[in-house]
C-alpha cells in the first residue's frame, strides 16, 4: 500500500549511458514531481508536471527528460548521464499544484544514482 | 527567489520543547510556508503548512509573524525518533513556466540527545 514508489532504488551505470527511473503514485494525485538531493541535502525541483501542463527548472540539463504515461506515472529518462549526475532522485505527488494552497507533497524512498 | 535560511544544525534532550527557525525575507504575497521533515535514506514528509499567525496540527506548530519574514517551526517535547533534517519552503506558488523557485535548501539537521 506504499503511497508512492520509485524503482530501482540503487542505480550504479557508467559514464554516457541513457536510464530511466520509474515512478507511481496510488493517492489519486493529479500533480507529480522530480527532485534532485545532491551530496549537501539541497532539494532541488527539476520538474513539476499534471495532466495539464509540464514546469520545467530551466536550470536542469535537457538531458533529463520526465514521460507520464498515465496521471499516477511519471518516469524519469536521462541520457548522456554524467558523472554529475550522481545523487540521491526523488519523485512526489500532491493533490494540488504547486502553486495552490494544501499543495502538501508525498515523497518516494528516492533513487541513488551513481555514475561512474 | 524565496531564499530561506536555517540553522545548520540543532541539538536537544529528550522532552524539550525545540524551536527552529527559518528566515524568507523576501517571501511572496502568494507564497505559503512548508515545512518537511527527512530521515536518513527515506523521502521528505510532509509536516506543517501555513500562510499567517498560528496553525497547530498534531505533530508541531508554526509560528508566523506579520511581517512574514520568518516562521517558526515548535515541536512540542521531542523524542530521540525525531532526530532528522528539518526543510522550510517558501516559494510553493510557482510560476508559470519555470520552477526555479521551488528548492528546498539544505535544512536544519536535529539531534535529540536522550
Amino acid at each position: 500500500d506504499t503511497a508512492v514508489s520509485q524503482t530501482p532504488k540503487y542505480l550504479v551505470t557508467q559514464m554516457g549511458n541513457d536510464k530511466s527511473i520509474k515512478c507511481e503514485q496510488n493517492l489519486g494525485h493529479d500533480t507529480m514531481y522530480w527532485y534532485k538531493q545532491d551530496s549537501k541535502k539541497f532539494l532541488k525541483i527539476m520538474f513539476s508536471y499534471n495532466n495539464k501542463e509540464l514546469i520545467i527548472n530551466e536550470t536542469v540539463p535537457n538531458r533529463f527528460s520526465p514521460k507520464s504515461p498515465d496521471k499516477a506515472h511519471l518516469n524519469l529518462h536521462i541520457n548522456s548521464l554524467e558523472l554529475g549526475d550522481s545523487a540521491v532522485y526523488f519523485c512526489a505527488s500532491s493533490q494540488r499544484t504547486a502553486r495552490e494552497r494544501g499543495n502538501e507533497q508525498f515523497f518516494g524512498p528516492g533513487t541513488r544514482l551513481t555514475v561512474l | 527567489l524565496a531564499k530561506t535560511t536555517q540553522p545548520i544544525s540543532m541539538d536537544s534532550y529528550e522532552g524539550q520543547e525545540v524551536n527552529i527557525t527559518c528566515s524568507h525575507n523576501n517571501i511572496a504575497t502568494n507564497d505559503y510556508i512548508t515545512w518537511y521533515q527527512q530521515f536518513p535514506s527515506q523521502g521528505p514528509r510532509f509536516i506543517i503548512q501555513g500562510y499567517k499567525t498560528k496553525v497547530t496540527n498534531e505533530v508541531a506548530s508554526l509560528f508566523i509573524p506579520a511581517d512574514r519574514k520568518s516562521s517558526t517551526l515548535s515541536l512540542p517535547r521531542v523524542s530521540l525518533s525525531d532526530t532528522a533534517v528539518y526543510y522550510c519552503l517558501v516559494g510553493a506558488a510557482i510560476s508559470s513556466g519555470s520552477a526555479r523557485q521551488l528548492t528546498f535548501g539544505s535544512g536544519t539537521q536535529l539531534t535529540v540527545l536522550p
